[in-house]
């Protein structure tokens, strides 16, 4: 089946040690998104690829970069994660922009100690 | 940007009650989604309704565009339902989805 897969689930990261995020697509959709959830809150874009072309959100700390090498995988990489980055971060895709139906992979629960 | 205010913020009931959830957004949108966010936390996508009404078995859902509310219902609910229901929109102007605050929905046995 197609899908959005994210590893790991779980991830555990000492304060201010540098952290990936991987997501994998097997859609072949133009558009990968990153969000960050808080406990209770709703989810937060924190930037998107359409294709190659990357979008920032104008208040996505500088903390928080990606990397899409190829159509399948996108990174989020966290170069010095304070305790207020503990969240769970969500891949989603869309075929295009056009489109704008997206599909969730399942997220990976970020803990920083 | 576009406003989006989900209502109830809480919701309990009783398995096999009946509930209506709702969406109001600011502005036109080009998209509405409705995800259940399971207790693993994983977005589960309900409805893709920008317009009109959809099913899916015991649930469904009514986008009235024109006066920009959104409403999802769920029949004979169960203790699976639980969890919190999120609508999300993008509008006309743009490209990311917006979400509301989401409904938390507890069905007890």
């Amino acid at each position: 089946d197609a899908m959005v897969i994210q590893n790991p689930r779980y991830q555990v990261t000492q304060f201010g040690k540098p952290v990936t995020l991987s997501c994998s697509q097997t859609l072949n959709h133009n558009v990968m998104y990153w969000y960050q959830q808080k406990s209770s809150q709703a989810p937060k874009l924190l930037f998107h690829y359409y294709d190659k072309d990357f979008n920032n959100e104008a208040d996505t700390p500088d903390n928080f970069q990606s990397r899409r090498p190829n159509t399948s995988f996108c990174f989020l990489d966290i170069r010095s994660p304070g305790l207020g980055d503990a969240a769970m971060y969500l891949c989603a895709t869309s075929r295009d922009h056009a489109s704008g139906y997206q599909f969730f992979g399942p997220g990976t629960r970020l803990t920083v100690l | 940007g576009i406003q989006v205010e989900q209502s109830p913020p809480d919701l309990i009931l009783q398995e096999g009650a009946n509930s209506t959830l709702r969406c109001n957004f600011s502005d036109s949108v080009n998209n509405l989604q409705w995800f259940h966010q399971n207790p693993w936390g994983q977005l589960i996508n309900l409805f893709y309704i920008p317009s009109g009404t959809k099913q899916n078995g015991r649930l469904s859902a009514t986008t009235v565009a024109t006066e920009r509310y959104s409403l999802l219902y769920i029949s004979s609910s169960q203790t699976t339902d639980s969890g919190v229901y999120f609508c999300a929109v993008e509008e006309t102007s743009g490209s990311r989805l917006t979400f509301g605050e989401g409904t938390q929905l507890t069905v007890n046995p």
